[in-house]
């Protein structure tokens, strides 16, 4: 079964810390792998794209790692900001099908001051 | 990035009224589209897969004649909730896919049923 599961479901951390969020799946053939952020009451805006062959990809202060061969993600945040909080979703994409996307439940990340 | 518009963004309406919500790619031509409900702490669950001129294929559980969704060009697509009801109040999201098969989301509507 095509799954993504995501932890943790949710995080508080102090305004400048770093913290690192999970991502591991079942989905399978694989195409790529993405991280979004998700304000309140806002769509998904894309944070990185990994394909198959990639291990980390940088987008600023958002780093996400890929291991095809364990299926696990991550995704690091560094010095953490007030508008970093907001839900990451973890999405995995088939290579194949019409509705290829895979969809984690989020990790509701709370930066606090 | 592309853009991926909806509109409105939010709307209020009484039971049993029905709700048309837009979503336009504005700068790429989107073979097919895709409407997601988003309730509370949840992720988004697909709810249909429109493509460009012919009928949307529904995901298990939707139900078709409530949510009526046309796809009559390449950067438009309407879901239309009819006869809404409570329940039906949730967080509704847009995407569009264009020929280079990348995705993107729109800003989503809020639905509220009184």
């Amino acid at each position: 079964k095509n799954q993504v599961e995501q932890s943790p479901q949710s995080l508080i951390i102090l305004e400048g810390k770093n913290c690192t969020l999970q991502c591991n799946y079942t989905v399978s053939p694989f195409s790529n792998l993405r991280w979004y952020k998700q304000d309140t009451g806002r769509g998904p805006v894309s944070l990185t794209i990994m394909t198959f062959s990639e291990n980390t990809k940088s987008n600023g202060r958002y780093t996400a790692t890929l291991d095809a061969d364990t299926k696990q993600s991550s995704l690091h945040i560094t010095a953490s900001q007030l508008s970093d909080s907001a839900s990451y979703i973890c999405v995995v994409i088939l290579q194949t099908g019409a509705n290829n996307l895979f969809f984690g439940t989020g990790t509701r990340l709370t930066v606090i001051p | 990035g592309a853009v991926v518009s909806q509109h409105p963004s939010r709307v209020i309406c009484k039971s049993g009224t029905s709700v048309k919500i837009e979503c336009r790619s504005l700068d790429f031509q989107a073979t097919t589209m895709f409407w997601y409900r988003q309730f509370p702490k949840q992720s988004l669950m697909l709810m249909a897969t429109s493509n460009e001129g012919s009928k949307a294929t529904y995901e298990q559980g939707v139900e078709k004649d409530k949510f009526l969704i046309n796809h009559a060009s390449l950067t438009l697509s309407t879901l239309t909730v009819t006869s809404a009801h409570p329940e039906d109040s949730s967080f509704y999201i847009c995407s569009a896919r264009g020929l280079v098969g990348e995705q993107f989301f729109g800003p989503g509507t809020r639905l509220t049923v009184l």
